[in-house]
């Protein structure tokens, strides 16, 4: 069945540096792929989107290209910031799959120090 | 994007009991789902909510312990039923119109003693 897979967390940076968060995936069919983003004691934000491959989801400065060839959706920030801890979640939704349903990866949580 | 709202936001069970969640969004969805993320875990898909017909499972979770109500298109209940503590997690409701996006409602937190 369908997977994502994501990187062990936790993700600890200083501020202003650049951050990567792995994301791979395996689909029956040509998923749409999203990154969704939660705070502490909050709910899931969608953070962006691609739905086709080479396509660029961009959003607050993140950035994540579809990568067909390397079933791969990595999150990319140039210079993060203390507001940017959170926990970060890869998904899929394929449409072979009728329900439309999302399969999320396990996380990564990302904590920005000062 | 749809504005979605959960009640209750959060409750403290004794097992035993049942709890029933309401998800309401400001206007007509076309699609909604349940999910449970278990403390410090991923998310889980429970179960779709079809209007006017029964709600379709995961595998793994069954009727009587989650039944689900969908009476029209902007509105739906989880039941967790005769609660146990491994059933303290955030519930969550999402709505979608296509395959390319689904919102998140703010979830519910349940602890069951």
């Amino acid at each position: 069945g369908d997977s994502v897979t994501q990187m062990e967390g936790p993700v600890t940076l200083s501020e202003e540096a650049f951050l990567t968060i792995n994301c791979t995936y395996t689909a029956t069919g040509y998923p749409s792929l999203f990154w969704y983003v939660q705070y502490p004691g909050e709910g899931l934000q969608l953070l962006l989107k691609a739905t086709k491959a080479d396509d660029k989801g961009s959003n607050k400065g993140f950035e994540a290209t579809y990568r067909k060839e390397t079933t791969s959706f990595h999150l990319e920030k140039g210079s993060v910031q203390v507001s940017d801890s959170a926990v970060y979640f890869c998904a899929l939704s394929d449409p072979v799959d009728s329900s439309y349903k999302l399969i999320f990866g396990s996380g990564t949580r990302l904590l920005v120090r000062p | 994007s749809a504005v979605i709202s959960q009640k209750p936001s959060r409750d403290i069970c004794q097992r035993g009991t049942s709890l029933t969640i309401q998800c309401q969004v400001d206007s007509q969805v076309t699609m909604m789902f349940w999910y449970r993320q278990q403390p410090g875990q991923s998310l889980t898909l429970i179960a779709t909510a079809n209007q006017g017909s029964e709600a379709t499972y995961e595998s793994g979770f069954v009727i009587d312990k989650f039944p689900i109500s969908r009476p029209n298109l902007t509105f739906s209940t989880l039941t967790v039923s005769n609660m146990s503590p491994e059933d303290s997690s955030i519930y969550l409701c999402s709505v979608g119109s296509s395959y390319n996006e689904q919102f998140f409602g703010p979830g519910t937190r349940l602890t069951v003693l």
